[in-house]
């Protein structure tokens, strides 16, 4: 257990759902981080958290949206889905000082 | 920019033999980290190693060493003696520390070892 709890495991879906995945960062780190792992576009930085805040993004799609809450946190929301959306979605956290991040075992999600 | 390349799609070795994984990154920032992770089949991302743009040493873990050369900006990573549990996709991963700590992700080198 690498102490980032990711879930759910799996989930598949129809096109044009919502769907929340959620992670909970390892003890006593501030940052999280998503990923998004898809079969055309690889390992791809999604957003980052700090503390509940916002603190960068990368290339996530308008449909889809992240919050951190005061307990540390954070859900990713996946809207209006689309076939293309099929993807291993990782979170990640770091402590204070950023470097060596701590990856979830990934939510595996199936658009059908 | 920041960008990862690692060239090699896909490898396939005979067990026992070694296996260099090539990966060569771009970055104008002279304070940066590597890494390399494991994904096995079944989908986690392992950490293997982290590296910071200040030490080149090379490093070995058992079956496993990397190579860091600033000069020819990269960081391979070899496996001696390969055996059948290696067999995964292996990322090489950059960070930079200004701002935030994201990685960038090369696309990764299928290693299949046969038995």
């Amino acid at each position: 257990d690498s102490g980032v709890t990711q879930t759910p495991k799996h989930l598949i879906t129809a096109t044009g759902q919502r769907v929340t995945l959620r992670c909970s960062p390892r003890s006593g780190d501030l940052s999280v981080y998503w990923y998004q792992q898809s079969l055309d576009q690889g390992l791809q930085f999604l957003i980052q958290y700090y503390n509940g805040e916002e603190r960068a993004k990368g290339n996530i799609l308008e449909r889809f949206s992240a919050q951190q809450f005061p307990d540390l946190h954070s859900e990713l929301n996946l809207s209006s889905l689309e076939l293309g959306d099929s993807a291993l979605y990782f979170c990640a956290s770091s402590p204070p000082h950023g470097y060596g991040y701590t990856f979830g075992s990934g939510t595996r999600l199936t658009v059908v | 920019a920041q960008k990862v390349t690692q060239a090699q799609t896909e490898i396939s070795v005979v067990e026992k033999e070694d296996v260099t994984l090539d990966c060569v990154y771009e970055t104008r920032d002279t304070t940066y980290y590597l890494f390399w992770y494991k994904q096995p089949p079944s989908g986690e991302l392992v950490f293997l190693i982290r590296r910071n743009s200040f030490d080149e040493q090379n490093e070995i873990s058992g079956r496993y060493s990397w190579n860091f050369q600033k000069s020819t900006s990269s960081f391979n990573f070899t496996i001696t003696a390969s055996q059948v549990v290696d067999s995964a996709v292996y990322f090489c991963a950059l960070s930079i520390t200004s701002g935030t700590y994201k990685y960038i992700f090369g696309t990764g080198t299928r290693l299949k070892v046969l038995a």
